[in-house]
């Protein structure tokens, strides 16, 4: 594998489902960020890990929450999520997270809500 | 608040003709500018960075230029396999923060 992974690649899941999408880089990063799309809306920033240590959250809801077991892993747990949390959910990496480095980005999870 | 603004919203070139586009920002201190490309149903590729005024960047049929105001990404002599969509990005400007604010994006298509 190289580049930035992310399974599974689509989730259908219910509100009262609990579910958790993972996010892998092989770039050697210590920087992890999360992201969601939205049709017609711009990224947005949810979460970002740098050294394993959470160093943002973007004002998300609790129902997301974010794992980083070690710097090249990263999890989003859903719990009671709602049908307008349906998106493209990004992960990215970067070297060390000072924000002027490059992010790459994984293939994404596209989440249906129902 | 940081802002960044990308026009137009969605371009249509035949084969062959070049354009631009553009993406105007509103930070307080840049410190990068990033272009991605996005294909349908997959995550951003990175394009270039750019770091200060007057600064070019190529690779192949694009070249990205950057003002203090704004990014252009020239487009010459484009084929059908150019057609995505064009994302600007600039870091947060916030202290502390590490994340990118992006622009909506431009969907470009290119017609054989």
């Amino acid at each position: 594998e190289t580049g930035v992974t992310q399974t599974p690649r689509h989730l259908v899941m219910g509100m009262t489902n609990k579910k958790s999408l993972k996010c892998e880089q092989h770039l050697g990063h210590n920087a992890m960020y999360w992201y969601k799309q939205s049709a017609k809306k711009p990224l947005e920033l949810m979460f970002v890990y740098n050294f394993k240590e959470q160093t943002e959250n973007n004002s998300v809801p609790s129902r997301f929450s974010p794992e980083c077991p070690n710097s090249s892993h990263l999890f989003l747990h859903l719990h009671t999520l709602q049908p307008e949390d349906s998106a493209l959910y990004l992960c990215a990496s970067s070297h060390s997270g000072t924000g002027s480095e490059t992010q790459y980005f994984g293939p994404g999870t596209r989440l249906l809500v129902l | 608040e940081d802002q960044v603004t990308q026009s137009p919203e969605a371009l249509r070139l035949q084969e062959g003709e070049s354009s631009s586009l553009n993406c105007s920002y509103t930070v307080s201190g840049l410190r990068g500018l990033f272009w991605y490309r996005q294909d349908p149903g997959k995550g951003p590729e990175f394009l270039f960075t750019l770091y200060s005024a007057g600064e070019e960047k190529e690779k192949e049929r694009l070249k990205a230029t950057l003002t203090k105001k704004e990014s252009f990404l020239h487009i010459t002599a484009p084929k059908p396999e150019d057609s995505a969509t064009y994302l600007c990005a600039v870091p947060y400007s916030g202290g502390g923060a590490d994340g990118l604010t992006f622009g909506k994006g431009t969907h470009l298509i290119i017609q054989p």
